[in-house]
């Protein structure tokens, strides 16, 4: 079945450093990639999302990059602040239709060192 | 997008009994989604409730377990059935694309 896998579990960084977070989806007619943030005790958040027309987007710190070929896209975060630590999830669009039902990657945790 | 009110936030309940977590939405939608996420995991999704139609339930959830309900384009319920403590978990609903998640319900079975 469908699947998408989700590089590296925890994450690591020093305050103003980057973070890189990795997914491979597995579905061919996958076509919307959103990402949320998850704090705790939280609901997950749409923080971006990319669609397959498109190879990269960028929101002030935080960009997202899809390679369909390969069926990988990313998430970049820069300039990272201690509020960025959270849980991250990528997800994709599952079938052909519009209706953008998810599979989920396992999660990243994201911690941000003062 | 459209924002969607969900209840209970949260409860316990006792192994055995059943609970039917409710999703309002502010204006008519085609699908809803219904997700479950268990304690330091990821979503799952359980299935999709479409008006006027069976709900459609994705590999190991079936409906004698989670019954779902689709009355009309902005009312979707989740029945959470005979509950062990294993069906301790975050359950959310959705309504797919860009919308929020509705606020989650978080289950825990004693």
């Amino acid at each position: 079945g469908e699947n998408v896998e989700q590089h590296p579990s925890t994450l690591s960084v020093q305050e103003g450093d980057s973070a890189v977070i990795k997914c491979t989806y597995s579905d061919s007619a996958s076509n919307y990639f959103p990402w949320y943030k998850q704090e705790l005790g939280k609901r997950p958040q749409l923080i971006i999302d990319i669609r397959s027309n498109v190879g990269e987007k960028k929101d002030q710190r935080i960009a997202v990059t899809l390679n369909k070929t390969a069926k990988h896209f990313s998430l970049h975060i820069t300039e990272t602040q201690p509020e960025d630590s959270a849980v991250y999830f990528c997800a994709a669009s599952i079938g052909m239709d519009s209706s953008y039902k998810l599979i989920f990657g396992s999660g990243t945790r994201l911690l941000v060192r003062p | 997008s459209a924002v969607i009110s969900q209840k209970p936030s949260r409860d316990i309940c006792q192994r055995g009994t059943s609970l039917t977590i409710q999703c309002q939405v502010d204006s008519q939608v085609t699908m809803m989604f219904w997700y479950r996420q268990q304690p330091g995991q990821s979503l799952t999704l359980i299935a999709t409730a479409n008006q006027g139609s069976e709900a459609t339930y994705e590999s190991g959830f079936v409906i004698d377990k989670f019954p779902i309900s689709r009355p009309n384009l902005t009312f979707s319920t989740l029945t959470v059935s005979n509950m062990s403590p294993e069906d301790s978990s975050i359950y959310l609903c959705s309504t797919g694309g860009t919308s929020p998640f509705g606020s989650g319900t978080r289950l825990t079975v004693v």
